[in-house]
Order: C-alpha cells, then structure tokens, then sequence
C-alpha cells in the first residue's frame, strides 16, 4: 500500500480558470475528506464522502467547489472560476468508519497557486 | 463558536530536555482528539489519539493528557531530538457527526542540537 496520493503536487492557475484535482485513498479505506490549508494556519474541513455518498459540506465551501467520488474509490476536486483567495494546499485523508479511532492518512497535497 | 488554541509562539528547545505543547479550546465537548506532525511541504501525519475518559497517553517518547474540564490537552516530546523539529497539530471531533476534525493552527517546534 503506498498511502493517500494527490496529484498534481503542485498547479499554477490563472484566475479564473478551473482546476481539477484528484486523491487516491488507501484501498480498504471507506471514508475521504477534503481539507485546504492556508500558509500558518491549521487545515481546514471542507468535505468528506463515505463510500460514494458524500455526507458533509463545510459552510466555507462556495458553489465554485464540488467534489466527487465516483464507485467509492478515487475522488476529484473542482474548483471553478478560480479566484486568487483559493490559493492554498489542499489535502486529502483516507480512513476507516470510526476512523476517529485511529486517525486520518493524509496525502501530501496539492499546492494551488492563483495568478 | 468554537475555537482551538495552541502556542501562539515558536518553541525552541535544547535537545534531550522535554518539549511541551498546548491545545486550548473553547465551546467544545469533544470525544476524541489526536495529535499530528506535519513537517513543510507534506501533509500531517497521524501520532496519537485519546479518548474524553482517558487522562494520560503514552507512545514511546510522546505523552498526551487531556484535561475536559480545564478544556486542555498538553503534547510532550521526552529526550527531544532534532528530528522531532516539525510543526505538531491538535485536532478534535465532535465524537456524535461524521468524522468532522477541527484543527488547531499548529505549533513549530524546533529541537536545538
């Protein structure tokens, strides 16, 4: 198993261009969250799926994020109409059901860049 | 609304003396609450978690308390190592929703060889 991957590492963007990002899980991992990561600041929620079914949305979320995940595996992350605010690493974490138990297995992020 | 503290500060210690560090929060009740290193460029990584009923974790070199009533958990690092140099992250559920983790801002922590 090699962990949670992201891809890309690293996108620069013009504003308002959209951005496509992508999180491979652990395999045996049912649960995927989606957090953003400002420079000093701790990440912050935006959204987790359970299988397919996404079940949380963070209120910081704007309609310009959607995110999805297709046969409960992979997920993507979108963002539209980029503006130079979403500048930031936004990362991925699988884990089990109660996997507050146990932690998140993060990946590495993508680190967004909005010119 | 609810809020989590850590140092607000840097923390420099001298290697082989005992780091510690702080999580404060407010407007919680929170079940669980786990700790994460996270060092630049990568995403945090997984240390501990303690339960709302337990006073005291321990792994190896690292101890976590968790104090419900003083709304507090202290992180200790033993005989510290330049290697323990990253930025360590408090984070806490809410134990009753869907995995929702609130993560304090982090404290940088540098051991001094």
């Amino acid at each position: 198993d090699t962990g949670v991957s992201q891809n890309p590492r690293h996108k620069i963007t013009k504003r308002g261009q959209n951005v496509t990002f992508r999180c491979d899980p652990i395999s045996e991992h049912n649960r995927l969250y989606w957090y953003r990561q400002t420079l000093g600041q701790g990440p912050e929620f935006l959204t987790y799926f359970q299988n397919e079914a996404q079940l949380e949305k963070s209120r910081l979320l704007s309609d310009r994020f959607s995110a999805e995940r297709p046969k409960g595996s992979f997920s993507t992350l979108e963002i539209q109409r980029t503006e130079q605010g979403d500048s930031a690493m936004y990362l991925c974490a699988s884990s089990l059901s109660g996997g507050n138990r146990g932690g998140y297995t993060f990946g590495s992020g993508t680190r967004l860049t909005v010119v | 609304s609810q809020k989590i503290e850590q140092n607000s500060e840097a923390l420099n210690i001298q290697e082989g003396k005992t780091a510690t560090l702080t999580c404060n929060y407010t407007n919680y009740s929170p079940a669980y609450l786990q700790w994460y290193r996270q060092d630049p460029g990568r995403g945090p990584v997984f240390l501990l978690l303690i339960r709302e009923n337990e006073k005291e974790k321990r792994k190896e070199r690292l101890k976590v308390t968790f104090d419900t009533t003083l709304k507090q958990s202290l992180f200790h690092i033993t005989a510290s190592q330049p290697a323990d140099s990253a930025t360590y992250l408090c984070a806490l559920d809410l134990g009753n929703t869907g995995n929702q983790f609130y993560f304090g801002t982090g404290t940088s922590l540098t051991v001094i060889p």
